[in-house]
């Protein structure tokens, strides 16, 4: 079993709507999780991490964990065309200490 | 400050010649992680280092072989190369401290 799951996608939504990523994770003692955007043919970037239970927000990311659900998820509102790319979970292993693993990432496509 | 450099940005290569990807980071980290990237599959962790010194497998270590030779530098080598290692690979290094992951700009990598 991969250590971190993301839904495959591709995710294709309109410009202004919700967008919602979701990510499961099998090492129930990982602490710290991530989510990176990565445009084509560029590195990745971190948009937000997160480390409690509940809701963090930045402008108009929400990142969600629910650690007995083992479950991360990103809502990016009023979603933009310059929002389209490859968004990846990453997340910092509990039982490795320093290992640091990501999903196959989901594509975005926010159309005009 | 150059961040995280890595070098070559290109290669091709015949089946069975070997190369090293050199991976320096100039940001006083203790963290450093290979990973490739193919369609589809996202990042995935080949072989890490948590701190100088030590040095860990990954998802993917097959065929790979990693030497931390200070604390600035990381270097990843393949000894007999396959076709299945064309890929892009992406060093990275990370502050414990803040817990972010800098990325290098990446090296594809053609095995033919």
């Amino acid at each position: 079993q991969k250590e971190v799951e993301q839904n495959s996608g591709p995710l294709s939504v309109p410009e202004g709507a919700i967008a919602s990523l979701n990510c499961t994770y099998s090492d129930r003692g990982s602490q710290s999780f991530f989510w990176y955007r990565q445009y084509s043919g560029k590195s990745p970037e971190l948009i937000m991490s997160i480390y409690s239970n509940g809701d963090k927000e930045d402008g108009r990311f929400t990142a969600q964990l629910n650690k007995a659900s083992q479950y991360v998820s990103l809502l990016i509102r009023d979603s933009q065309p310059s929002d389209s790319a490859t968004y990846l979970c990453g997340l910092l292993g509990g039982t490795s200490y320093g290992k640091l693993t990501f999903g196959q990432g989901t594509i975005l496509t926010v159309h005009p | 400050n150059a961040g995280v450099t890595q070098t070559p940005k290109f290669q091709v290569l015949k089946t069975g010649q070997s190369m090293t990807l050199q991976c320096a980071q100039d940001m006083n980290h203790n963290s450093m992680y290979w990973y490739r990237q193919d369609p589809g599959m996202g990042l995935r962790l080949i072989y890490y280092s948590a701190s100088e010194g030590t040095t860990d497998k990954g998802e993917v270590p097959n065929g790979y072989n990693v030497s931390r030779l200070n604390k600035r530098e990381f270097s990843l080598r393949l000894e007999s190369a396959a076709p299945s290692q064309t890929s892009v690979y992406f060093c990275a290094s990370r502050d414990t401290g803040a817990n972010v992951l800098t990325f290098g700009a990446g090296s594809r990598l053609t095995v033919l």
